[in-house]
């Protein structure tokens, strides 16, 4: 069974870096299209970006070039990096697998919540 | 980007009753190489992430319990779910994964 454990500080400053990483386990990292996705509190789910072990990546351009996404083979891990942070990046932020670069979501993680405050 | 809009907002149904809910794309998510409508479904209950419900607007994935059906085509699409159960209650979402950004609806909430 395939299951994702986001990890990263709760709380990052304003202007800040924000960091994460999405554990895979069940799975190789190899086999899927990662995307993170984020949720502001009582907004819609947004779409953040993908990335594939090949280095193929895509990015939401509402984030501008604000945004790192990057898959890590030796450590069956995704990484999100996300610069120069406001209050408006507040939001719980999920990884999630579909198998090919334009399908569903198969497999989600549980999602970490991100404040960006002083 | 392509805007999903769904309606309701939110649904109240009684238990065993019919859910329908509606989603309106601003474009057509039919790709014309296999006329499939690059659509899905999902489910969120409260502290949970959202599972697949239904991919490629009608198909049920794997586990799904039949009562959920989707249906519809190029810009208009429906999540019916046959008759309500208690643990159907949750918020549901459709996305669009034609063309990037990959845009979500508003979601609407399903209560009893």
């Amino acid at each position: 069974q395939v299951q994702l454990q986001e990890s990263g500080p709760g709380l990052v400053k304003p202007s800040g870096t924000l960091s994460l990483t999405c554990n895979v386990s069940g799975a190789s990292v190899n086999s899927y299209y990662w995307s993170w996705i984020r949720q502001a509190p009582g907004k819609r789910l947004e779409w953040v970006g993908f990335s594939f072990y090949t280095g193929d990546t895509e990015l939401n351009p509402f984030l501008g070039n604000r945004v790192t996404i990057s898959v890590d083979t030796s450590k069956n891990q995704v990484s999100l990096t996300l610069n120069s942070v406001t209050a408006a990046d507040t939001a719980v932020y999920h990884c999630a697998g579909g198998r090919g670069r334009s399908t569903w979501f198969d497999h989600w993680g549980q999602g970490v919540l991100v404040i960006v405050s002083s | 980007d392509i805007v999903m809009t769904q309606s309701p907002d939110t649904l109240a149904v009684s238990l065993g009753d019919r859910a329908t809910i509606r989603c309106t794309s601003s474009h057509s998510l039919v790709y014309g190489a296999n006329n499939k409508n690059y659509v899905s479904w999902y489910q969120q209950k409260p502290g949970q992430p959202p599972k697949l419900l239904i991919y490629w607007a009608s198909t049920r994935d794997s586990g799904v319990p039949d009562r959920f059906s989707g249906a519809g085509s190029g810009t208009d699409f429906t999540l019916t779910i046959s008759s309500l159960q208690a643990e159907d209650v949750a918020v549901y979402y459709c996305q669009q994964h034609h063309v990037t950004p990959w845009t979500f609806g508003q979601g609407t909430k399903v209560e009893i």
